[in-house]
């Protein structure tokens, strides 16, 4: 799977969107864009993916640039229970690594009343 | 309600002793998977089942085993030659391993101490 890179933290106000960078510029044409977040001591929580059309769910959008070499996950309106650690994933959908999600270490997301 | 159970959400054990994790599934998932997560570190796999009675090594697999008898069950036993045992376990399930959607959900976890 492509690596990812992000930055390791990041602060919003709370009520403003909350843009979240990645980079993944190794990725392949069938490798999907996946965004999970955990929040403190808890299980990871998925929030959303892509292969390169953008994407809206009622957690997040997800911005895919036309190159693919990098996406933006969007909070629109964060709030203090926003505050985790978010994961980018590239992973091959039907590939010889069936399941496995490659987790980095995530930016910290902090939103701030 | 449906989701991922984990228990004992809180472990100790002394060194050189086997243990067993439970994780239990009611989501009529197919695939279960095994995390083992450091502090300040990403998630990495230990073991993966797609399917009842089969499983497969993960990147970090020395040092623990893993049975898929039932469906709704994939235990994990973090044994004696596991040389860093102390971490917290995430177990997940996925509906079907090789669709699209297939996002993982996860349980609470459970943080292992062996002193």
């Amino acid at each position: 799977d492509a690596k990812t890179t992000q930055p390791t933290s990041m602060d919003c106000a709370e009520g403003r969107a909350a843009n979240l960078p990645c980079n993944h510029s190794t990725i392949s044409g069938n490798e999907y864009v996946y965004w999970y977040r955990q929040i403190h001591s808890q299980g990871p929580q998925y929030i959303i993916h892509g292969l390169k059309n953008n994407e809206t769910n009622e957690m997040a959008s997800l911005i895919i640039t036309e190159d693919r070499k990098s996406s933006t996950l969007i909070l629109p309106h964060a709030t203090l229970r926003d505050t985790a650690v978010y994961y980018c994933i590239v992973r091959v959908w039907g590939g010889t690594s069936y399941g496995k999600l490659t987790f980095g270490q995530g930016t910290i997301l902090t939103v701030h009343p | 309600d449906g989701g991922i159970t984990q228990s004992p959400k809180y472990l100790f054990r002394k060194e050189g002793q086997n243990v067993t994790l439970s994780c239990e599934q009611n989501l009529n998932h197919d695939a279960m998977y095994w995390y083992r997560q450091d502090p300040g570190q990403g998630l990495r796999l230990i073991y993966y089942s797609q399917i009842v009675n089969d499983f497969q090594k993960g990147d970090i697999a020395e040092g623990y085993s893993v049975s898929r008898e039932k469906k709704e069950s994939f235990p994990l036993t973090v044994t004696s030659a596991q040389k860093n045992p102390t971490a917290f376990y995430l177990c997940a399930s996925s509906m079907e391993d090789r669709g699209w959607n297939n996002e993982q959900f996860f349980g609470p976890g459970t943080r292992l101490t062996v002193l």
